[in-house]
């Protein structure tokens, strides 16, 4: 399985623009990068995805690096309701996704 | 359009019985995939069915079973429940069996205690 390396945590103040990194140097050029998050006593939410240019959406934008080997997720204006634990993604083809444990982002009001 | 719903939302069960989780998925969507989430983990992959086939499955014992059904809801079926299986099980619904690019939508979960 591919592997994405996030940090544990992070903490953001609100209405402040959060950048949440992701390292995926095993990469290969079919991998779609995707982004879920999981909300307190939720399931997991589809929160953005690409490939290879960048991608924005009404929820985040996802910064791809030139050589793909590692990606940003940018929160413009984090809100309290941000406040989850955001998983960074592999999808090689036709596979399932594969969950690590995460960053935790914290926001502050 | 209602989400992917699943019920039980909570069930309590001793070790050795078995239970059955059920999933409805988005109207339209014809792929159902089951995950499995321990508490502080992120959720670990158990199957996924597309028009009724499973195309998909992880790495989980034969106590873990599942279906699709004509109308593409789904059942998973756990037997000799042990300790180790409580947890948060989560379906997701998507569009068809994914290539790279498709998203999947989660349910709320079942959450199962096993004591």
């Amino acid at each position: 399985d591919a592997k994405t390396t996030q940090p544990n945590s992070m903490e953001s103040n609100e209405e402040e623009p959060v950048h949440l990194p992701c390292n995926h140097s095993t990469i290969s050029g079919t991998d779609y990068i995707h982004w879920y998050r999981q909300l307190p006593s939720q399931g997991p939410e589809y929160v953005i995805h690409g490939l290879t240019s960048n991608v924005n959406n009404r929820m985040a934008s996802l910064a791809i690096a030139e050589d793909r080997k590692s990606s940003t997720l940018i929160l413009h204006r984090a809100t309290l309701r941000d406040a989850a634990v955001y998983y960074c993604i592999l999808r090689p083809g036709n596979t399932p996704l594969v969950f690590g444990k995460g960053t935790r982002l914290s926001v502050i009001a | 359009d209602a989400g992917v719903t699943q019920s039980p939302t909570h069930l309590i069960k001793t070790r050795g019985q078995q239970v059955t989780l059920r999933c409805s998925p988005i109207s339209g969507h014809k792929s159902v995939s089951w995950y499995q989430q321990v508490l502080g983990q992120g959720p670990q992959f158990i199957f996924q069915y597309y028009e009724k086939e499973e195309r998909g499955r992880g790495n989980f014992p034969d106590r873990f079973s599942a279906r699709q059904f004509p109308n593409y809801s789904s059942e998973l079926n756990v037997n000799a429940l042990l300790l180790g299986d409580s947890a948060l099980y989560l379906c997701a619904s998507s569009l068809s069996s994914p290539p790279g690019a498709n998203v999947l939508t989660f349910g709320a979960g079942s959450r199962l205690t096993v004591l």
